[in-house]
């Protein structure tokens, strides 16, 4: 069966800090993977997806990035983060858009 | 503009009741609607999925309805537990080839108090 992880599962950073999440999925070959961030009281806003290695799509402007180096890895950071990013981060992955699948999710809180 | 709506925002009801949630969308035209459920710091999980062509889907004590005419859809939970408590996220996915985004709801938050 699949699987997705994320990690951390919490963090707590400064302003102007740098950021790297991590996601990986077990169990599935090429998938599409997906960011997502969920601020309070607001819905799921899609900020990057991946249908493969080094392909990357992003939806918002903003100071973070994704990358895919690997077929079942996925990487949001940020050089600089703003107060701004706090939020919920739900990384997915699915075999189409119609069909994705979520981790656990990080709790960013910036400071 | 994509958008789905749903009602109310929070609910409360006593373990056992019954409730109903709503979901309005005004995605045209669209490929399947889902329901997630999501726990307080989880990631959501899909409870049904529904086509354009269905109106109906059960999951247990779950069930959703879709009218596509009046491009509604409602959450159905019978006999409510206090696990039901948890925020439910109505989402439409848009028919456009190629299109990655789905279109989120902002959920309903329900509470089940003994």
């Amino acid at each position: 069966s699949q699987t997705i992880h994320q990690w951390p599962a919490t963090l707590v950073q400064p302003v102007g800090s740098p950021l790297s999440l991590e996601c990986t999925v077990e169990g599935t070959s090429n998938p599409n993977l997906y960011w997502y961030r969920q601020a309070a009281g607001r819905g799921l806003q899609l900020l990057f997806y991946s249908v493969g290695i080094g392909q990357i799509s992003s939806e918002v402007p903003q100071n973070l990035s994704a990358s895919r180096p690997q077929d079942r890895q996925f990487i949001l950071s940020s050089k600089k983060l703003l107060l701004s990013d706090s939020g919920f981060y739900l990384c997915a992955w699915g075999r189409g858009r119609d069909e994705q699948y979520f981790g656990p999710g990080t709790r960013l809180t910036v400071t | 503009k994509n958008q789905v709506e749903q009602s109310p925002q929070s609910l409360i009801i006593l373990e056992g009741k019954n409730c109903t949630l709503q979901c309005n969308y005004t995605v045209s035209p669209f490929s399947n609607l889902r329901w997630y459920k999501q726990d307080t710091g989880r990631g959501p999980v899909s409870l049904t999925i529904m086509t354009f062509s269905e109106n109906t889907k059960s999951n247990g004590r779950y069930t959703a309805t879709l009218d596509a005419d009046t491009k509604q859809s409602s959450l159905h939970i019978t006999a409510s537990q206090l696990s039901d408590s948890a925020s439910y996220i109505c989402v439409v996915s848009p028919t456009n080839r190629g299109n990655e985004k789905l279109t989120f709801g902002t959920g309903t938050r329900l509470t089940i108090i003994p």
